[in-house]
């Protein structure tokens, strides 16, 4: 079954340490991993996807096929880092609907 | 452009009263999603369409119908609202260039309370 598993609803750091988001996924082809951004009160956005292989502020995540993770890291979180993350995945071929993790809450205390 | 935008933005119904949310997008993508925000439960996707005149079920559908008679817009549904069906309501749309086709675009949201 296809399945993306984020297994922190909340995650709670201080300012200027490191954060990772843990992204777990279960799919049988070649997958398309994305990580989505929700400020508060705004609209989902695209943060990164693993094709891309960039750093969009500051945040990285690597797609490990052998663990079937895809994990976003930052160094050192900042407070407008604050936000609901969404890990989600596409199969590469398919032409339509993301598979959706339940989200986790980060909260960058200062 | 104004990418993906939403009607109303917030909305207040009686239980059984009917509404329907609009979505429009100006990016001429072929799907067209409807999800509803939940503490706790993520995305779930509601309903999606493929394409103009196309729609489908997706996980939550019971209580809502779609139509999707023009590309640009996707509309839901709620004929008998419930107070079950008190949520945020997102709309995306999807279908950019080959490079980009699977990311999808949100709309602010539609706000919706059903006492």
């Amino acid at each position: 079954a296809q399945r993306v598993t984020q297994p922190e609803k909340l995650l709670s750091v201080f300012k200027g340490a490191p954060v990772e988001l843990k992204c777990n996924y279960s799919y049988s082809g070649s997958p398309e991993l994305f990580w989505y951004v929700q400020y508060s009160r705004q609209r989902l956005q695209l943060l990164l996807r693993h094709i891309s292989r960039e750093s969009i502020k500051g945040f990285t995540a690597d797609l490990n096929k052998g663990e079937t993770s895809f994990h976003l890291k930052k160094p050192f979180a900042q407070e407008e880092d604050s936000a609901m993350y969404y890990c989600a995945l596409s199969g590469l071929g398919s032409n339509y609907q993301l598979i959706w993790g339940a989200g986790t809450k980060l909260i960058i205390k200062p | 452009n104004a990418g993906v935008t939403q009607t109303p933005k917030f909305r207040v119904l009686k239980t059984g009263q009917s509404m329907t949310l609009l979505c429009a997008q100006d990016m001429n993508h072929e799907y067209m999603y409807w999800y509803r925000q939940d503490p706790g439960m993520g995305l779930r996707l509601i309903h999606y369409s493929v394409g103009e005149g196309t729609t489908a079920k997706g996980e939550v559908p019971d209580g809502y119908n779609v139509s999707r008679l023009k590309k640009q817009n996707f509309l839901l549904g709620l004929e008998s609202a419930a107070p079950s069906q008190t949520s945020v309501y997102f709309c995306a749309s999807q279908g950019g260039l080959a490079g980009d086709f699977n990311e999808q675009f949100f709309g602010p949201g539609t706000r919706l309370t059903v006492l």
